[in-house]
């Protein structure tokens, strides 16, 4: 069965330090691969995606995101947080094959500081 | 202007009382999604439709029920609403690119 999993309920960092929002997952076959964000009063958007090719993967607001398929993981990155960015994040799976469901993770909050 | 509308936006209702949210999108895409948002559970796939007349349970489907008979419309059916179906529900759509765009949300209490 697909699962995701976010570990940190919560992320901190300070404005303009480096952050990561972690994220593994388990699906049969290869996954595709997904982030959105949750910014208060303005719905869910989009990020990025990992479908195919390079692991390394770069997306709206100066987020990436590295794939790694021998530890299943698909985290999200940034190298300067705004703290702007501070928001709900979320990770989602699908399964290439055999089906077309979407699991989302369970999100993770992220507090960039000034 | 892009976008998928739901309504209502904000709903409280009584157990039992059979209530439908209207989701509608204007991209002509055919994959069409509803979740539901509760705290610390992320978002939870109700059903999914790949196009009209086709429509399949996500995680979560007891309790809803949905139709596809048009391309730009995928209503959410609760026909015997329970407390435990409170909830922040959100209708998306999906490009061939395999981006979701979701709808502002709906706020359902059932008392």
């Amino acid at each position: 069965a697909q699962s995701v999993a976010q570990p940190e309920d919560q992320v901190n960092v300070a404005e303009g330090n480096p952050l990561t929002v972690k994220c593994t997952y388990s699906v049969s076959g290869n996954p595709y691969l997904f982030w959105y964000v949750q910014y208060p009063n303005r719905g869910l958007q989009f990020l990025l995606k990992y479908i195919t090719g390079d692991n390394l993967v770069k997306g709206s607001y100066g987020f990436e995101a590295e794939f790694n398929k021998s530890q299943t993981s698909f985290h999200l990155k940034k190298p300067s947080a705004l703290v702007s960015d501070s928001a709900l994040y979320f990770c989602a799976v699908r399964q290439n094959t055999g089906g077309f469901k979407t699991i989302f993770g369970a999100g993770t909050r992220l507090f960039v500081k000034a | 202007e892009a976008q998928v509308t739901q309504n209502p936006r904000y709903l409280i209702t009584v157990t039992g009382k059979k209530l439908t949210v209207t989701c509608s999108q204007n991209m002509n895409h055919e994959y069409m999604s509803w979740y539901r948002q509760d705290p610390g559970l992320g978002l939870r796939q109700i059903y999914y439709s790949m196009n009209v007349e086709v429509t399949d349970k996500g995680d979560v489907p007891e309790g809803y029920k949905v139709s596809r008979k048009e391309k730009r419309n995928f209503p959410l059916i609760l026909e015997s609403p329970s407390p435990n179906q409170t909830s922040l529900y959100f209708c998306a759509t999906e490009d061939r690119a395999y981006e979701q765009f979701f709808g502002p949300g709906t706020r359902l209490t059932v008392l």
